[in-house]
């Protein structure tokens, strides 16, 4: 089955560590995405790859870092440097480059608490 | 004021009824999206659209490019259909998908 898969779902992080987020596609998909949710708040992007090797900060990157090694994997670090890590992560894939139009497909997402 | 907004933010209905779902947006777009998200969390698409009218079994979206409007209907409701359902555009100004906060839908049997 082709799809997106994010690990783990649940994940505590002491405050000042650093933690990866693991994303995972099987679609042949070149466009990689990674949102935050909030409560009461859109879903807001953190960072987007067009392409292996390459990838843009989206509107809430500070304290966060990405890597896109491989075509099938974007993974997300949240370092200390991010002051609310608390929130559900969702990953998401799309067919080509082009944000604004092509769509996405989402992960089941990973809720990270900061205790 | 958010460039995608939905109303209502919090819907309750009966099982069988017919549930309306607002979304109104402020700019430019080359498509708009129709997003389900059941409690667990995942996220699964359910149209995109750039104009007129889609049908899929009991859910029915349309747009209105020139008013800046798109609705999602549910016909004969049923309590699997809770979640919450975001609208979300492609913006042709920011180049990318801009999300409304979305509403979050209770069917009660």
């Amino acid at each position: 089955d082709g799809g997106i898969t994010q690990s783990p779902k649940y994940l505590f992080r002491k405050e000042g560590q650093n933690v990866t987020l693991s994303c995972e596609q099987n679609l042949n998909h070149d466009a990689m995405y990674w949102y935050r949710q909030d409560p009461g708040q859109g879903l807001r992007l953190i960072y987007y790859s067009q392409i292996v090797n390459d990838f843009q900060k989206g509107d809430i990157a500070e304290g966060y870092s990405v890597s896109r090694e491989k075509k099938e994997s974007f993974p997300l670090t949240v370092t200390s440097a991010q002051k609310n890590p608390t929130a559900f992560y969702l990953c998401a894939s799309s067919i080509a480059p082009g944000v604004e139009g092509n769509e996405q497909f989402f992960g089941p997402g990973t809720r990270l608490t900061v205790l | 004021k958010n460039e995608v907004e939905q109303s209502p933010q919090n819907l309750t209905a009966q099982e069988g009824e017919f549930i309306t779902i607002n979304c109104s947006y402020s700019v430019g777009i080359s498509a708009l999206h129709w997003l389900q998200q059941h409690p667990g969390g995942g996220i699964v698409s359910l149209f995109m659209l750039s104009s007129g009218k889609k049908k899929h079994g009991r859910l029915i979206a349309t747009i209105n490019i020139q008013e800046k409007h798109s609705s999602l209907h549910i016909t004969a409701s049923h309590p699997r259909d809770s979640a919450v359902y975001i609208c979300a555009v492609g913006s042709l100004l920011a180049q990318k998908l801009v999300f409304g906060q979305g509403t979050r839908l209770t069917i009660n049997p």
